[in-house]
C-alpha cells in the first residue's frame, strides 16, 4: 500500500511558465512534508518543506501548498528554468511515533527552452 | 555538505554472495537511513536507525540487515544477494524530527 503517491510520472513545461507537481498521501499521521530534486547520478537534494500547521510555504521560485483535508500537496515552480529539469520526489513523515520518511515514486520534469 | 560518505560507490557481484554497503557520517547525526531507488518505485526505505544499536525496518526490509555499532557508521548487508537487489542505494541522515533528510551520493549495486 503506497502511502505517498505521485501519479504523474512525467511533466513537460515551457521555460518561463509555471510547473505544478502533485503529491497525495493516505496516512493521516503524516504532518511534515518535503520536496526533493534529483539529477542523474547524484543524491536527492532538499528543496522545500511544509508543516501541517501551515498551508503554504515559499522559498524563492518554489512554493509548496498543503491541503490537509484532501491529503494533497503540490509544488509550484515559477518561472520554470531549464536547470529545473530533474526528477522531483515528495516525502512525508510523522513528527511523533516512528522516524520514517516515506517517499513518492517521483515526477520527471522537463523544462523546454 | 552533510558529511556523508558511501562506500563502495559501485559494485558488481554475483547472485548468492554477501555484500555490505557502508555509510559514514562525520557530524554526529542521530538518525540514519538506507533507501533504494528503482525506476517506477521511487525511493523506498529499507531500514533506519535512531541511535547506536537502535534500528527498525522500513518498507522493503526483506533480504537486508543493518548494524550500527557506532554513531558514525551505518552498515547495510545483503546476506545473499539476488538480482532483484540490483539498485542504487542511498544513505541519508537527519538531525531530528521535522528536519530535512540529507542524502549521500549513492552506491550502485549490480547483482549478476
Amino acid at each position: 500500500d503506497q502511502q505517498v503517491k505521485q501519479n504523474s510520472p512525467s511533466l513537460s513545461v515551457q521555460e518561463g511558465r509555471i510547473s505544478i507537481l502533485n503529491c497525495d498521501y493516505t496516512n493521516s499521521m503524516f504532518d511534515y512534508f518535503l520536496w526533493y530534486k534529483k539529477y542523474p547520478a547524484e543524491g536527492p537534494t532538499f528543496l522545500i518543506s511544509i508543516s501541517s500547521i501551515k498551508d503554504k510555504n515559499e522559498d524563492g521560485r518554489f512554493t509548496v501548498f498543503l491541503n490537509k483535508s484532501a491529503k494533497h500537496l503540490s509544488l509550484h515552480i515559477v518561472p520554470s528554468q531549464p536547470g529545473d529539469s530533474a526528477v522531483y520526489f515528495c516525502a512525508a513523515t510523522p513528527t511523533s511515533g516512528t522516524y520514517k520518511y516515506i517517499f513518492g515514486t517521483g515526477t520527471r520534469l522537463k523544462v523546454l527552452a | 555538505d552533510a558529511g556523508i560518505t558511501q562506500s563502495p560507490r559501485h559494485k558488481v557481484t554475483e547472485t548468492g554472495t554477501p555484500v555490505t554497503l557502508r555509510c559514514h557520517q562525520t557530524e554526529n547525526h542521530r538518525y540514519m537511513y538506507w533507501y533504494r531507488q528503482d525506476p517506477g518505485h521511487g525511493l523506498r526505505l529499507i531500514h533506519y536507525s535512531y541511535g547506536v544499536k537502535d534500528t527498525d525496518k522500513g518498507e522493503v526490509s526483506d533480504g537486508y540487515s543493518v548494524s550500527r555499532s557506532k554513531t558514525e557508521d551505518f552498515l547495510l548487508t545483503l546476506e545473499s544477494a539476488t538480482s532483484s537487489q540490483t539498485s542504487v542505494y542511498f544513505c541519508a541522515i537527519t538531525q531530528g524530527r521535522a528536519g530535512e533528510l540529507f542524502f549521500g551520493e549513492g552506491s550502485r549495486l549490480t547483482v549478476l
